[in-house]
């Protein structure tokens, strides 16, 4: 298995929702990322967990929290977003400090209205 | 700021063309490079990597180079075709055992038929 696999493709959630997305991957990396992605934009690093703790925070409001339940599951969940935050949420997954590449999911499409 | 930039935002190919993709990054202690396909929708697909310690590698149609000179990345993709039609980004890891990786701009990629 070499894919990341996401859920759900779409969501679109009210700003006083709370849900979760889900990432999972089974080519026993052990180093998982969150990214965010505008349209029209590159991706931007949300969270990095290695060996199932989080290593990296890079500065994302409280209403995005992360989860690593296993070394092969990743969730962010969602609590009162800003229309702003709308845009494309992609997984990934590495071998810590590799050259393998990153493996990188095909998203969740979030629209919060 | 990102570190890692593509010189032209978007490129028109006849079909049957070589593609010359180009990529510009600012760290001299980068040591690893990805180029990555993103078509509409979808998440980035891994295209082809470089190390810091090669100037060329190969793969199937494409061509990646590295010049540490100029710190220079190009992707060559040879006898384009449509399913060529994307956008690519560069991305550079910063430092060795790095999980970060910095993406560039982007360059939308079109084949003319």
């Amino acid at each position: 298995d070499t894919e990341v696999t996401q859920t759900p493709k779409h969501l679109v959630m009210g700003m006083t929702n709370k849900k979760s997305l889900k990432c999972e991957q089974h080519m026993g990396h052990r180093a998982m990322y969150w990214y965010k992605q505008k349209a029209k934009k590159p991706p931007e690093l949300m969270f990095v967990y290695s060996y199932e703790k989080l290593s990296i925070n890079e500065s994302v409001p409280s209403r995005f929290s992360p989860e690593c339940p296993n070394s092969s599951l990743l969730n962010l969940h969602l609590h009162a977003l800003q229309p702003e935050d709308s845009a494309l949420y992609l997984c990934a997954s590495s071998q810590e400090g590799g050259y393998d590449g990153y493996t990188f999911g095909s998203g969740t499409r979030l629209t919060v209205v | 700021g990102e570190s890692v930039g593509l010189h032209l935002p978007t490129l028109s190919v006849q079909e049957g063309d070589n593609s010359i993709i180009n990529c510009a990054y600012s760290n001299s202690a980068s040591d690893y490079f990805i180029w990555y396909k993103q078509e509409s929708g979808k998440g980035p697909q891994f295209i082809i990597d470089i190390r810091s310690n090669m100037d060329k590698r190969q793969g199937q149609r494409v061509t990646v180079l590295l010049n540490k000179t100029v710190k220079h990345l190009s992707l060559q993709i040879a006898a384009t075709q449509p399913g060529d039609s994307a956008v690519y980004f560069c991305a550079e890891r910063r430092r060795p055992n790095d999980y970060k990786l910095s993406f560039g701009a982007g360059t939308t990629v079109t084949v003319r038929a």
